[in-house]
């Protein structure tokens, strides 16, 4: 079956630093990835998506490349700030699936 | 304008009772979803319709029934609530049921059970 493993949290940055968070895949068709973001008490957001290979999401600095060969999409920023501190969620929707798949998302400090 | 709406934002109720949750979106979307989300922040999807029609039924207990009247409404009745059951539920909307939409979630309503 489909799977997203992303990398233990927290993880405590300072302000200006940079960041990545590792996310790879299990998947039996040809699935679009996605990252979404949690901030405190409100739901998910959609921050970036790919929906094949190579391809390159970005959106507010953050950006994800879609690694099929590695089958991973890591979540990166040049520097971070306070305001970035949230879960961020990698997922995946395979082909003829009609749901995300989760990881099981990263808490994301960043320290002034 | 709020995309993806839930109501209500917290629900607090005793085991045994029966609550509901709904979930209206005004995007003209097909598709609509209820997720899971536990104490560990994971999520996993439980039901899904595309065009008042179910599409997902994930192994969820049968006191679980979602009802959609409408393309713009999902709502989520609970029956006999159990301590278990406790967690937040995201309701989302995506154009179709294609891997290539992104689905567009509701602020989520969370639920206690005493």
């Amino acid at each position: 079956g489909d799977s997203v493993t992303q990398m233990e949290g927290p993880v405590t940055l300072s302000e200006e630093a940079f960041l990545t968070i590792n996310c790879t895949y299990t998947a039996t068709g040809y699935p679009s990835l996605f990252w979404y973001v949690q901030y405190p008490g409100e739901g998910l957001q959609l921050l970036l998506k790919a929906t094949k290979a190579d391809d390159k999401g970005s959106n507010k600095g953050f950006e994800a490349t879609y690694r099929k060969e590695t089958t991973s999409f890591h979540l990166e920023k040049g520097s971070v700030q306070v305001s970035d501190s949230a879960v961020y969620f990698c997922a995946l929707k395979d082909t003829g699936r009609r749901a995300l798949t989760f990881g099981s998302g990263t808490r994301l400090q960043v320290q002034p | 304008d709020t995309a993806v709406s839930q109501t209500p934002k917290y629900l607090v109720t005793q085991m045994g009772n029966d609550k509901s949750i709904k979930c209206e979106q005004n995007l003209g979307h097909d598709t609509m979803y209820w997720y899971k989300q536990d104490s560990k922040k994971f999520l996993k999807i439980m039901f899904s319709y595309n065009n008042k029609e179910l599409i997902i039924n994930e192994t969820v207990p049968n006191r679980f029934s979602p009802k959609s009247p409408d393309k713009a409404h999902l709502n989520l009745h609970i029956n006999s609530l159990e301590l278990g059951d406790s967690a937040v539920y995201f309701c989302a909307s995506s154009q179709g049921p294609s891997e290539t939409y992104e689905q567009y979630f509701g602020p989520g309503t969370r639920l206690t059970v005493t």
